[in-house]
């Protein structure tokens, strides 16, 4: 079983379209995290929550907004794609442990806006 | 804005030779990681260290943490083709709820046959 899993694997899509990319963690984690790895392969922080609450939005576009149902699910939906839209996304869980616990990153989804 | 410069950006070298990585940052780190990502997927953590000046060996990787906990090194011992990856620091966490990390610049291996 995966431990975390993103979809889709990969999205091409067109500048001016809405789209969402969904991620799932069967591993218990109560903390789940969004981070956008660019050309560069530079990861970066987007958004974090905690048993469904928001507790890191970094300075993103409000063009991005996740949603968590609930702890094992945060889903980002990305409004008016933009060109530079285009990256790697990876979703993450980890257990708070004091930095201790370490993540555990989905297989990413490649975004190419066109 | 705390950050985490690793050096060198590119290695490429032969197998069976010796390498080491830096992880650097002028800011001070509770623990540091250390992750490997193989192209296509995301990546995989490796270890944690979190004593300044402790050291830890995961079989030919040796993982150091900088006993003013502010940097680190990843030394590889007879590289073998199967260590290639994007190797990433990460130092954290920077928030009390949250094991938020703050990701290196990577170093890019590659290690021929």
């Amino acid at each position: 079983d995966t431990a975390v899993s993103q979809t889709p694997k990969y999205l091409v899509t067109q500048m001016g379209n809405d789209k969402s990319i969904k991620c799932e963690q069967n591993l218990g984690h109560d903390t789940m995290y969004w981070y956008k790895q660019d050309s560069k392969k530079f990861l970066k922080i987007m958004f974090s929550y905690n048993n469904k609450e928001l507790i890191i939005n970094e300075t993103v576009p409000n063009r991005f907004s996740p949603k968590s149902p609930d702890k094992a699910h945060l889903n980002l939906h990305i409004n008016s794609l933009e060109l530079g839209d285009s990256a790697v996304y990876f979703c993450a869980s980890s257990q708070v442990n004091r930095g201790l616990g370490g993540y555990t990153f989905g297989s990413g989804t490649r975004l190419t806006v066109v | 804005t705390q950050l985490l410069e690793q050096s060198p950006q590119f290695l490429s070298i032969q197998e069976g030779e010796n390498l080491t990585v830096y992880c650097n940052s002028s800011s001070v780190f509770s623990s540091l990681q250390w992750y490997r990502q193989e192209p296509g997927e995301g990546p995989v953590l490796l270890v944690t260290v979190v004593t300044g000046g402790e050291v830890k060996k995961l079989k030919r990787l040796t993982f150091q943490f900088g006993d003013a906990r502010k940097d680190s090194s990843l030394h590889i011992t007879a590289a073998q083709p199967g260590d290639t990856g994007l190797y990433l620091c990460a130092g954290g966490p920077v928030s009390y709820n949250t094991d938020k990390l703050i990701f290196g610049t990577g170093t890019r291996l590659q290690v021929f046959p």
